[in-house]
């Protein structure tokens, strides 16, 4: 257990719908950050929080939300989702940023739309 | 831009040693990290390199030059547990502080 978690661990919908994405960071990490996983794109950037601020925003398509909490977990929100969007995302967790050990890794959630 | 290389798949054999090379372009740099990946399972830290040269850690190495934009990943006597994909990734300071940008990964296969 790497201490981030990650719910749920697996996701069906249907085209068109929405659906939230729940991370609660390591205790005493104040970084959020959310990637993208599709077997021939590899981990893909999409967004950063830091103590409940966005901080970094990469490839995240404006279907996709996310924020982060007082309590520093964190969601991510897919609307109107397409075949496309089926993918593994990961949440990561470091206690701030510039830091250097990298990021602590969720298990991931794996959506797949349907 | 940023762009980041490495090969895709490699194969080794048990007991012996492999290297995995990654090329990075990237518009800032704060320090350059090796993840392994087992399938559907989340990345898990392997290493970390910000100045030149090399670091051991155990089985795994991890090499860096900043001039060449060029780091490897050193596998010593190889485990059947070892395969896995191993992810390069650099730090980018460029107006995203803290934020890892990932190659697509190198799956090695580590054969009897």
């Amino acid at each position: 257990d790497s201490g981030v978690t990650q719910t749920p661990k697996h996701l069906i919908t249907a085209t068109g719908q929405r659906v939230t994405l729940r991370c609660s960071p390591r205790s005493g990490d104040l970084s959020v950050y959310w990637y993208q996983q599709s077997l021939d794109q590899g981990l893909q950037f999409l967004i950063q929080y830091y103590n409940g601020e966005e901080r970094a925003k990469g490839n995240i398509l404006e279907r996709f939300s996310a924020q982060q909490f007082p309590d520093l977990h964190s969601e991510l929100n897919l609307s109107s989702l397409e075949l496309g969007d089926s993918a593994l995302y990961f949440c990561a967790s470091s206690v701030a940023t510039g830091e250097n050990y990298g990021y602590t890794f969720g298990s991931g959630t794996r959506l797949t739309v349907v | 831009g940023q762009n980041i290389d490495q090969p895709t798949e490699m194969t080794a054999t048990e007991g012996a040693i492999v290297q995995i090379n990654c090329t990075y372009q990237t518009s800032g740099f704060n320090g350059l990290f090796w993840y392994q990946q087992h399938a559907g399972e989340a990345p898990t830290f392997l290493s970390y390199n910000v100045l030149d040269g090399l670091e051991e850690k155990g089985r795994f190495s991890s090499f860096l030059s900043r001039s060449k934009g060029y780091s490897y990943l050193l596998l010593k006597e190889l485990q059947m547990k070892d395969s896995a994909s191993y992810l390069c990734a650099v730090r980018d300071e460029g107006g995203s502080q803290g934020n890892l940008i990932f190659g697509k990964g190198t799956k090695l296969s580590v054969k009897p």
